[in-house]
């Protein structure tokens, strides 16, 4: 099955700085990667995702990286602000319609903190 | 977008007892949902998936029997914690999707049992 390892877990930048969190995909049947914002106690929050025909996609500040060779895809995000630390995941499914297929695999997390 | 809720969205329980978490989808009609339990600065590790009508597809390591989950209809999905044990508090939280569709996450249910 997929298995998705992200780095770093821990991240502090200076406000308005950038950060970068990578992850890493296993299964090459895998064509879709959301990424996730996730504060304490609520639920996982959609922030970008990306299609594997998609190289790159940007939204504001935010933008995600797939390179489908390396299976490795990642997040940026530009000009960071306060409001930004939370805790990030990222995630990999396939959208083929196959028994047990369909279901998002979760990156171990990643805790950004900006600093002000 | 689309709106999934659970309910309660907290409960507090003693050792051994059984509690029913419900996840609807409000807006849309789910053929599939997912449960997932996530413990204190952990990841979402998936439970199982359910898909209206059928039994659920549970992943390697969760028990069937402790965790029932029922997807009766198209708007709602249950997940019983059957015998309920200090081990078993977490953050349980679901997410509903139709085909083609990306996931819509509830809010989760914090479970604490005493």
């Amino acid at each position: 099955g997929e298995n998705v390892e992200q780095h770093p877990s821990t991240l502090s930048v200076q406000e308005g700085d950038s950060a970068v969190i990578k992850c890493t995909y296993s299964d090459s049947a895998s064509n879709y990667f959301p990424w996730y914002k996730q504060e304490l106690g609520k639920r996982p929050q959609l922030i970008i995702d990306i299609r594997s025909n998609v190289g790159e996609k940007k939204d504001q500040r935010i933008a995600v990286t797939l390179n489908k060779t390396a299976k490795h895809f990642s997040l940026h995000i530009t000009e960071t602000q306060p409001e930004d630390s939370a805790v990030y995941f990222c995630a990999a499914s396939t959208t083929r319609v196959i028994q047990g297929a369909q279901k998002l695999v979760f990156g171990q997390g990643t805790r950004l903190t900006i600093n002000p | 977008g689309a709106v999934v809720s659970q309910h309660p969205s907290w409960v507090i329980c003693k050792s051994g007892t059984s509690v029913k978490i419900e996840c609807r989808s409000l807006d849309f009609q789910a053929t599939t949902m997912f449960w997932y339990r996530q413990f204190p600065k952990q990841s979402l590790m998936l439970m199982a998936t359910s898909n209206e009508g059928s039994k659920a597809t549970y992943e390697q390591g969760v028990e069937k029997d402790k965790f029932l989950i029922n997807h009766a209809s198209l708007t709602l999905s249950t997940l019983t914690v059957t015998s309920a044990h200090p081990e078993d508090s977490s953050f349980y939280i679901c997410s509903a999707r139709t085909s083609g569709s990306m996931p819509f996450f509830g809010p989760g249910t914090r479970l604490t049992v005493l």
